[in-house]
């Protein structure tokens, strides 16, 4: 089947620290890649996405690779700010077994707490 | 902004009620997907329209039904609610429904069963 998975947080990083967010993906066919941000009491916004294997994402000063070898697409960013705390969703768009559309299959989210 | 809008914002009922949720897509955006976020669950795909024609469907349940109508705005009801419909309801949408587009979300309608 088709499923995400992201390490799980709360991450909490001090102001200007190094982000990773792990994620990894199962997936039929070959699926876009994004990464979602959600800020509280929000809906989700698009940070970036890649579309083929090697396509770099980035927006913001945060990056993703996709690599297909390893089926992952880890966030980074060099320096993070407090206002970058927030709930990170890494996520994978596919076409269901049998329909015509698509759909976006979400990992269960990371919290990233930055302090001053 | 995502252009996105929906309503209404917040939602409270009893169980047995039935429930209408609205959302109108990006102006120019063809295709609008319903998504379900709880604690428990996370977020999970319910269906997606595509110029007022079903296209996917998740793990909606039969209690669920959606539609979208010839201006494109759709509409989730959501009948027989159970406490464990509590959620948090995204419509989102995008422009041709293709799996390397952005879909844009909208705020949310948060419905809560007492």
């Amino acid at each position: 089947g088709n499923s995400v998975t992201q390490m799980e947080g709360p991450v909490t990083l001090s102001e200007e620290a190094f982000l990773t967010i792990n994620c990894t993906y199962t997936a039929t066919g070959y699926p876009s890649l994004f990464w979602y941000v959600q800020y509280p009491g929000e809906g989700l916004q698009l940070l970036l996405k890649a579309t083929k294997a090697d396509d770099k994402g980035s927006n913001k000063g945060f990056e993703a690779t996709y690599r297909k070898e390893t089926t992952s697409f880890h966030l980074e960013k060099g320096s993070v700010q407090v206002s970058d705390s927030a709930v990170y969703f890494c996520a994978l768009s596919i076409t269901p077994d049998g329909e015509y559309g698509n759909k976006l299959v979400f990992g269960a989210g990371t919290i990233l707490r930055v302090k001053s | 902004d995502s252009g996105v809008t929906q309503t209404p914002k917040h939602l409270i009922t009893a169980t047995g009620q039935r429930v209408t949720l609205r959302c109108s897509p990006r102006s120019g955006d063809l295709s609008v997907y319903w998504y379900q976020q709880s604690l428990d669950q996370g977020l999970q795909f319910l269906i997606q329209y595509y110029n007022g024609e079903e296209r996917a469907k998740g793990n909606i349940l039969e209690r669920f039904s959606a539609q979208q109508f010839p201006d494109l705005h759709s509409e989730l009801n959501l009948s027989s609610l159970e406490l464990g419909d509590s959620a948090l309801y995204f419509c989102a949408s995008s422009e041709y429904g293709q799996i390397q587009e952005t879909q844009y979300f909208g705020p949310g309608t948060r419905l809560l069963v007492l």
